[in-house]
């Protein structure tokens, strides 16, 4: 069974250039993550969705970044522009709705590492 | 603000002793996760814990959720080179926009030295 699926895994880029990541969650899950990983700030939550639908983006770092989930099976997270200071690895997760989040299990996927020159 | 304080960051060991990493906060958190992330992989999830006190073993790792949910720790004993990682702390707090979120600790780096 596949897990959380991410694209592409190494991302090098310029300043000023859009860049997309793509996540495919796991097949019936509801609720997808995109977090942040930095040696400076940890793991950082960005976005999520339930059922497709953004709940909580107050972790978004500002408008040059923007989420969707289209449908059940695919998400992006697109930065425009990007500067270098985006550079990080970008995780995705997925997890099942059951009752309640608080002890579902998120399976993250391997990530994207970002480097904006 | 770090809401959830790791320590130590780092900890390098030799095989066969035994480790205590901690995770501390003074937020109050409905449930609490330990996950282990290796190199070039996302982190994966090892134990949830939910009640006060409560304590969960995982072969040679002990999980303890604190009496007032705001602190865990985890420990490990006969540390094998296989248990290398980084280990992360993540809770979860209910209500409001919070619902669902977790929130992570910085990590701890571990070394097992053969």
């Amino acid at each position: 069974d596949a897990g959380v699926i991410q694209s592409p895994r190494h991302e090098v880029t310029e300043m000023g250039q859009e860049v997309t990541l793509r996540c495919k969650p796991i097949s019936g899950h509801n609720s997808l993550f995109w977090y942040r990983q930095t040696m400076m700030r940890g793991l950082e939550l960005l976005i999520y969705f339930n059922n497709n639908v953004p709940i909580d983006d107050s972790g978004m770092p500002e408008d040059r970044f923007s989420a969707k989930m289209p449908n059940a099976s695919f998400s992006t997270l697109k930065i425009q522009p990007s500067e270098p200071r985006d550079s990080a690895v970008y995780f995705c997760a997925s997890s099942p709705i059951a009752g309640t989040l608080l002890k579902e299990t998120q399976y993250f996927g391997p990530g994207t590492r970002l480097l904006v020159l | 603000t770090q809401l959830l304080e790791q320590s130590p960051q780092f900890l390098s060991i030799q095989e066969g002793e035994n480790l205590t990493v901690y995770c501390n906060s003074s937020s109050v958190f409905s449930s609490l996760q330990w996950y282990r992330q290796e190199p070039g992989e996302g982190p994966v999830l090892l134990v949830t814990v939910v009640t006060g006190g409560e304590v969960k073993k995982l072969k040679r790792l002990t999980f303890q959720f604190g009496d007032a949910r705001k602190d865990s720790s985890l420990h490990i004993t006969a540390a094998q080179p296989g248990d290398t990682g980084l280990y992360l702390c993540a809770g979860a707090r209910a209500g409001g926009t919070s619902y669902g979120k977790l929130t992570f600790g910085q990590g701890t780096i571990l070394t097992v030295h053969p």
